[in-house]
């Protein structure tokens, strides 16, 4: 079974731009989260997508949003990039039931320069 | 690869000895826990989950305690070797299926 696959893995934006990133969950899966890692925070919940519907979110401000499509498929947009946005942002997808372990893809490296 | 935390703990063994990795939680209402392992460059890679209900859970050559009194998580591996030279997680959610809160992690070194 293809584990999770997140594009692309390296960006490079300036301030003020916007990005967009994709996720594609393991066949099956129906929930997706978006997590963000950073060397001083680690790693910090931003979001949750299950059957096209944010189930859950975490403290992360308006300019970070997602969507989930009818294939389970996952994008993050951040808006109005900031030098503090640079992470590297995690995708994990799971069944989306108490229990079921997340599984995460290797990430897209973002830069903001 | 990604630095996962400028100071993060780091326990160093030797090849063919035990690791213990421990995790302290915060949240007493918490009742599920997973461990993750990620490798430079990669996303974390599910290691072991145990439910509060439970106190002990093993796999292959790891094994997990929770100790709920001190909200206390423990990953025992087994035989290290050097491919388990990594930085371990442990993670914990409250029932909220996919909302998890990551420790800080643990780097283990496996020396030859």
């Amino acid at each position: 079974k293809a584990g999770v696959t997140q594009t692309p893995r390296y960006l490079i934006k300036t301030r003020g731009q916007q990005v967009t990133l994709s996720c594609s969950p393991i066949s099956g899966h129906r929930s997706v989260s978006w997590y963000q890692q950073t060397p001083g925070q680690g790693l910090q919940f931003l979001f949750e997508y299950f059957s096209e519907t944010q189930r859950n979110k975490g403290n992360f401000p308006g300019r970070f949003s997602g969507r989930q499509f009818s294939n389970s498929r996952s994008e993050m947009n951040v808006s109005t990039l900031e030098l503090g946005d640079s992470a590297l942002y995690l995708c994990a997808s799971s069944y989306g039931q108490g229990g079921s372990p997340l599984h995460f893809g290797n990430g897209t490296r973002l830069t903001v320069t | 690869g990604e630095s996962v935390g400028l100071h993060l703990p780091t326990l160093s063994v030797q090849e063919g000895d035990n690791s213990i990795i421990n995790c302290a939680y915060s949240n007493s209402a918490s009742d599920y826990f997973i461990w993750y392992k990620q490798e430079s460059g990669k996303g974390p890679q599910f290691i072991i989950d145990i439910r509060s209900n439970m106190d002990k859970r093993q796999g292959q050559r790891v094994t997990v305690l929770l100790n709920k009194t001190v909200k206390h998580l423990s990953l025992q591996i087994a035989a290290t070797q050097p491919g388990d030279s990594a930085v371990y997680f442990c993670a914990e959610n409250t029932g909220t299926a996919s909302k998890l809160t990551f420790g800080t992690g643990t780097r283990l070194q496996v020396t030859l």
